[in-house]
């Protein structure tokens, strides 16, 4: 069965450093999105991405992130500086536009454990 | 705005007993998607259930059923004769019918199955 799959699937940093967190979507997925957990918290949406920009943002993704396609399989979530308070397991999931059975069902990858020291 | 909530932040049961976990949501939307998603000590989120507001049938897949009423705008989540592997969060979220997803989640309901 189709995954999405996450690299890093843990990385420590140290405050101010930059992040990359990378993602393949399920190939015929044409939504993208990030979501984040901070531990023993709920679910988080930060951003969807389709058509080559962001559709929608939430207040957590500041002018700190980015989100980017480089090129037609890999989907990356870039923190710039990153801060204490970013540590959190980073989701990466993908959705299709499709009306059927999974359209607009969000599947997501197995996370990114992001700590920053 | 909307809002999930899953007011059990934990149960404890023993192996074999039936369990059920609750999901009450407010949207303003006439129209939704509703998920359950599994989060297993492991950390990923792995995909359970979609349910349409416009289908009120329950649904059944094993030992899993869901109850969907959109009268009490709840959609619960029962376990019958659990197993220790059932053991996780268990996380409702609220979801959009077309475009871009944005799912609102509620807090999880941590799982714990003893043998």
């Amino acid at each position: 069965e189709p995954e999405v799959t996450q690299t890093p699937s843990h990385q420590v940093t140290q405050m101010g450093q930059e992040v990359i967190l990378r993602c393949v979507p399920i190939s015929n997925h044409l939504y993208f999105y990030w979501y984040r957990q901070i531990l023993g918290q709920k679910v988080e949406f930060l951003v969807s991405f389709y058509n080559n920009e962001i559709s929608e943002k939430s207040e957590i993704f500041d002018d700190q992130f980015s989100v980017e396609r480089p090129d037609g399989s890999n989907f990356t979530l870039k923190i710039r500086s990153t801060k204490l308070e970013d540590s959190a397991m980073y989701f990466c999931a993908s959705s299709t536009r499709d009306r059927g059975n999974s359209g607009n069902t969000i599947y997501f990858g197995e996370g990114s454990w992001l700590t920053v020291v | 705005a909307q809002k999930v909530t899953q007011a059990q932040t934990e149960i404890s049961v023993v192996e074999k007993e039936d369990v059920t976990l609750d999901c009450v949501y407010e949207t303003r939307d006439t129209t939704y998607y509703l998920f359950w998603y599994k989060q297993p000590p492991s950390g990923e989120l792995v995909f359970l259930i979609r349910r349409n507001s416009f289908d009120e049938q329950n649904e059944i897949s094993g030992r899993y059923s869901w109850n969907f009423q959109k009268s009490t705008s709840s959609f619960n989540f029962t376990i019958t004769a659990s197993q220790v592997v059932d053991s996780a969060v268990y996380f409702c979220a609220l979801g959009r019918i077309q475009g871009a997803q944005k799912l609102v989640f509620g807090q999880g309901t941590r799982l714990t199955i003893n043998p």
